[in-house]
């Protein structure tokens, strides 16, 4: 199966500690977004690459959080300095750029669950 | 911003009946509106889209509607299984951006 790959699956660590997120999308997918879902709420977006240029971010992105996609493949997502709000499922997406609209269904990893002690 | 409505009860229904859900947006129309299906501890998996100038699209055992004058889309899954058992989240574009917003989700469950 190839599709969207995220690691690690889980991550556990203490207040204040920096972690690091990855994305694998869809091989031929130029598109890649990350999405933050917490329990019981869908996935807010919070920032997507077209190749390897950041075209958007939410506001729900503070400076804490930096994303990266250096070679328009894999992407990182790094968040500094945790905090007990960043406890959430961590979701990462591709899609194709086409059609109408920029319609294209997003294809979704399972995402990195990630706690906060 | 577009403010997208979801039924946050859990939709409890018997196998073989038909299941409806709800999807209602506030403000302008969207260009299209996307269904996905989420399982516990899984990423979202693309269901169905439908464009605003469609008015019912189908997939097998499933289909979409969009009525753009109340605002909403409905959500059909016939002859319903317990594995059809899941979250379905609807996500449309809001805000004057392309990408899609999600609402927060309806649980169905199915009984046997």
């Amino acid at each position: 199966d190839t599709g969207v790959s995220q690691n690690p699956r889980h991550k556990i660590t203490k207040r204040g500690q920096n972690v690091t997120f990855r994305c694998d999308p869809i091989s031929e997918h130029n598109r890649l977004y990350w999405y933050r879902q917490t329990l019981g709420q869908g996935p807010e977006f919070l920032t997507y690459f077209q190749n390897e240029a950041q075209l958007e971010k939410s506001r729900l992105l503070s400076d804490r959080f930096s994303a990266e996609r250096p070679k328009g493949s894999f992407s990182t997502l790094e968040i500094q300095r945790t905090e007990q709000g960043d406890s959430a499922m961590y979701l990462c997406a591709s899609s194709l750029v086409g059609g109408t609209g920029d319609n294209q269904p997003q294809h979704f990893g399972d995402g990195t669950r990630l706690s906060i002690l | 911003s577009q403010k997208i409505e979801q039924n946050s009860e859990a939709l409890n229904i018997q196998e073989g009946k038909t299941a409806t859900l709800t999807c209602n947006y506030t403000n302008y129309s969207p260009a299209y509106l996307q269904w996905y299906r989420q399982d516990p501890g899984r990423g979202p998996v693309f269901l169905l889209l439908i464009r605003e100038n469609e008015k019912e699209k189908r997939k097998e055992r499933l289909k979409v509607t969009f009525d753009t004058t109340l605002k909403q889309s409905l959500f059909h899954i016939t002859a319903s299984q317990p594995a059809d058992s899941a979250t379905y989240l609807c996500a449309l574009p809001s805000g004057g951006s392309y990408i899609p917003t999600f609402g927060r989700g309806t649980s169905l469950i199915v009984h046997p």
